[in-house]
């Protein structure tokens, strides 16, 4: 049965405090991996795409990158404004249209 | 702005009434979602249109009916609901892929639906 698992499921960062998300995923072949933020009261909006190990992709403040069992989203020098919920989804081979979400990790970040 | 809009974006209905929550996209997609969003628990994927075509239908009660009239817009029709379905429900749509090729799915705000 396809998982996927986030880590931690809460993080408080202080501004500047640079650290990471983790996504670990168990599917039987993964088709892509993505990466979306949500506020509260919000859908989510997405940020990455990741389709084989060694990918990475960035913007600004934020790294995605993804091996064989796991993806990691590295948040640099982060600011209050990048607190919000963030969801990990893949997307299995054989499972049509549909995504597989994590329960998200929720960032705060203090001044 | 995602170019996906959702309303009413706050709905409060009785377990005997019957609404309606509206999805339009306006990003020239083939694809679109409905989805489940409850407190604690991931996202789950309610029901899938390919152009205008109901691909997937998770296990879906049928107090839920959606129907997708053209690609841009989408309904969810709601009817006897239960307490248990207060939740954001969440419209998405994607590039249509058959299911074979793997793109982003785009959200709407959500319509927060709270069942008395």
């Amino acid at each position: 049965e396809d998982q996927v698992t986030q880590s931690p499921e809460a993080l408080r960062l202080q501004e500047g405090e640079s650290s990471s998300l983790n996504c670990s995923y168990t599917v039987s072949g993964l088709r892509g991996l993505f990466w979306y933020r949500q506020d509260p009261g919000k859908g989510p909006e997405f940020l990455f795409t990741l389709y084989s190990a060694g990918e990475e992709k960035e913007k600004e403040r934020l790294k995605a990158t993804l091996t064989k069992k796991e993806s990691f989203l590295h948040i640099t020098a982060p600011k209050p404004e990048d607190s919000a919920t963030y969801l990990c989804a893949v997307q299995a081979s054989n499972s049509g249209y549909a995504l597989n979400f994590g329960k998200g990790t929720s960032l705060l970040v203090t001044p | 702005e995602t170019g996906v809009t959702q309303t009413p974006r706050h709905l409060v209905m009785g377990m005997t009434n019957k609404k309606s929550l509206k999805c339009e996209q306006h990003l020239g997609h083939n694809a679109m979602y409905w989805y489940k969003q409850s407190a604690k628990k991931p996202l789950e994927l309610m029901f899938v249109y390919s152009l205008e075509e109901r691909v997937e239908n998770n296990s879906v009660p049928s107090r839920f009916s959606p129907e997708c009239p053209n690609s841009s817009h989408l309904f969810l029709h709601l009817h006897t609901l239960q307490p248990e379905d207060s939740a954001l429900y969440l419209c998405a749509s994607s590039r249509e892929t058959r299911g074979l090729s793997s793109y982003e799915q785009y959200f709407g705000p959500g319509t927060r639906l709270t069942v008395t």
